[in-house]
């Protein structure tokens, strides 16, 4: 079964850093490019950040320009999300999500993890 | 960057009837768009890609149509599981990143 699971969410102080996993299964995962997109509560889907298969290319919203890093382990079918400099709107459920397609990152996205939710507050 | 937008922003659709949800983009995406379905507490689930193609596993009744800056999600006969959010999602615009609607919710008349 392909499969995706989020860990890491938690509760934050403003300027403060947190690191989100993803864990995928299930499908080869150094083929596809994958993504982060996040939802603050109540409120619709952005995309964060969105990383090739082999993690050589890497691109960025321009609300986490700067502050995000996204990564991936593929010996250990992780993708990774960085998060530095958090404020409060940066508060929302984080999904990973697997590019439908392989070798491109011009896809939609095909499968979801269940989401971590990050807050971040004093 | 291209916006996204949707309309109606709420649908209130008896069950068996249709229901048609609107996309439109600043800008063209050609046919890269894709419609996603998400309920309370879930994750989105893919519904519709390259605008018209349905994914695994996805029933004949839901369809979609359009290119361009254009495109409309088609619901042909609405069942109990079918209330839920909706999104539109552009992903020509590369790289300069994804964009999703704001979401149409079809609720229960």
């Amino acid at each position: 079964e392909v499969q995706l699971v989020e860990s890491g969410g938690g509760l934050v102080q403003p300027g403060g850093s947190l690191r989100l996993s993803c864990a995928a299964s299930g499908f080869t995962f150094s083929s596809y490019a994958m993504s982060w997109v996040r939802q603050a509560p109540g409120k619709g889907l952005e995309w964060v950040s969105a990383i090739s298969g082999s993690g050589g290319s890497t691109y960025y919203a321009d609300s986490v320009k700067g502050r995000f890093t996204i990564s991936r382990d593929n010996s250990k079918n992780t993708l990774y999300l960085q998060m530095n400099s958090l404020r409060a709107e940066d508060t929302a459920v984080y999904y990973c999500a697997k590019a439908k397609a392989a070798a491109g990152l011009v896809n939609a996205f095909d499968i979801w993890g269940q989401g971590t939710m990050v807050t971040v507050s004093s | 960057e291209i916006v996204m937008t949707q309309s109606p922003a709420t649908l209130s659709v008896s069950p068996g009837e249709r229901a048609t949800l609107s996309c439109r983009a600043s800008q063209s995406v050609s046919s890269n768009l894709a419609w996603y379905q998400q309920k309370p507490g879930q994750a989105p689930r893919l519904l519709i890609y390259g605008a018209s193609t349905r994914a695994t596993g996805i029933p004949a009744r839901f369809s979609g149509s359009g290119s361009g800056t254009e495109f409309t999600l088609t619901i042909s006969s609405l069942q109990s599981e079918d209330f839920a959010v909706y999104y539109c999602q552009q992903y020509n615009n590369w790289p300069g990143g994804f964009t999703f609607g704001p979401g149409t919710k079809v609720d229960i008349k």
